[in-house]
């Protein structure tokens, strides 16, 4: 089965900095989705990505997919502390999705 | 308005205790899921439903059982509930089997003493 890891386990950042996130895959990626998980709360769908070299924003956060380097990365700009929480990839695999492990990001004001 | 629910949000049971957690979607989807997300945070599949038919049953104890009633419910049974069952459980509906959007309920954090 598909494997994805996802790198930095935790960041740190302060209020304004960008950062990115990176998901690589064990196998080829046919889909990548981005979600966001608020401490104790559910997954928020961000976004998702299917083809190599497509770009995707939504508000300060943008996610591209390197298919050649069965990778996705997820840039946020001039963050702000909502952005604080866990952020999850996820893959198609043949019948179902599988996940990261996530990246617990902190955004100290 | 909520697209997919769950009740209990929160349940603190027992060791040795039966009981449900109960998922309803109402986007019309297809395809419905249970995640289990543990201590570290992994989320990792456990049942996944299409038309009420079970397609995917990840290696989990059999004390778990999955219900679909009809289309736009997926209720998660667990009898003998051991410590190592606590986690957060998650539900979640796509518009087919695999390969689309899934969108998440808000979980249901489990608690066995």
């Amino acid at each position: 089965s598909q494997e994805l890891e996802q790198s930095p386990q935790s960041l740190i950042v302060q209020e304004g900095k960008n950062l990115t996130i990176n998901c690589t895959s064990s196998k080829t990626l046919y889909g990548l989705y981005w979600y966001k998980q608020k401490y104790g709360e559910g997954l928020i769908f961000l976004m998702m990505l299917q083809k190599g070299g497509e770009e995707k924003s939504h508000e300060k956060i943008t996610a591209k997919l390197d298919e050649k380097k069965q990778q996705s990365s997820l840039h946020i700009t001039a963050s702000q502390p909502s952005h604080a929480g866990i952020y999850l990839c996820g893959a198609d695999n043949a019948n179902d999705m599988r996940f990261g492990a996530g990246t617990r990001l902190t955004v100290k004001p | 308005d909520t697209a997919v629910s769950q009740t209990p949000k929160y349940l603190v049971t027992q060791m040795g205790n039966d009981k449900s957690i109960k998922c309803e979607q109402n986007l019309g989807h297809d395809t419905m899921y249970w995640y289990k997300q543990d201590s570290k945070k992994f989320l990792k599949i456990m049942f996944s439903y299409n038309n009420k038919e079970l397609i995917i049953n990840e290696t989990v104890p059999n004390r778990f059982s999955p219900k679909s009633p009809d289309k736009a419910h997926l209720n998660l049974h667990i009898n003998s509930l051991e410590l190592g069952d606590s986690a957060v459980y998650f539900c979640a509906s796509s518009p087919s089997n695999g390969g689309k959007t899934q969108y998440f309920g808000p979980g249901t954090r489990l608690l066995v003493l």
